[in-house]
């Protein structure tokens, strides 16, 4: 069975740019979730998705956004890229989120902003 | 605001030592408290624990939840190199938030 799969794996944009990163979960999976993290802050929830529906967000500004297909692929967008932005964001799928909290990670991908 | 604390911030030891990593947390509504192992990669599944005193094992790994006292553990005894990694704790509240820490670093000499 294909793990959680996560594109781009690096990434590098300017300030004020704006960014989209995909992750397709295993299959059968139907929830995803998004973190951050950084040396600083170390992982962050930003958000979880569950059949099409955001189902809770971190604490992160109106900036960052996603969404969840059909099919369980989730995007995340970041809006007016900052300096802080960049981090490691990491993917994690679950079967669903009331029955099995095992979050099975994607290898992240690397934005850096310059 | 709710918070999760993970301790020593980073640990030496040879192989076959056993070692005791802490998290204490402060978190209104706790679901669940999870820990992971992280490589240089993404972070790796090791438990869920919900319940007070029943220790959860996995080969030399082990870990116990104190909802009272608001903390867990994670054992591992007879280290291995293979086990350098940072560990993460986390907790869940029922809102499906999660609170993680920053992290232990252990590092096992040969």
């Amino acid at each position: 069975k294909a793990g959680v799969t996560q594109t781009p794996r690096y990434l590098i944009k300017t300030r004020g740019q704006q960014v989209t990163l995909s992750c397709s979960p295993i299959s059968g999976h139907r929830s995803v979730s998004w973190y951050q993290q950084t040396p600083g802050q170390g992982l962050q929830f930003l958000f979880e998705y569950f059949s099409e529906t955001q189902r809770n967000k971190g604490n992160f500004p109106g900036r960052f956004s996603g969404r969840q297909f059909s099919n369980s692929r989730s995007e995340m967008n970041v809006s007016t890229l900052e300096l802080g932005d960049s981090a490691l964001y990491l993917c994690a799928s679950s079967l669903a989120p009331a029955e099995s909290y095992e979050q099975y990670f994607g290898p992240g991908t690397r934005l850096t902003v310059t | 605001e709710d918070k999760v604390v993970q301790s020593p911030l980073s640990l030496v030891v040879h192989e076959g030592d056993t070692v005791t990593l802490n998290c204490s947390y402060e978190v209104t509504n706790f679901r669940s408290l999870l820990w992971y192992k992280q490589e240089k990669k993404a972070p790796t599944f090791l438990f869920m624990l919900t319940s007070s005193g029943i220790e959860k094992k996995s080969g030399r790994l082990s870990s116990i939840l104190d909802k009272k006292e608001l903390f867990s553990i994670l054992n591992i005894t007879a280290t291995q190199t293979g086990d350098s990694a940072v560990y993460l704790c986390a907790v869940q509240d029922t809102g499906n938030q999660f609170y993680f820490g920053t992290g232990t670093s252990l590092t096992v000499i040969p």
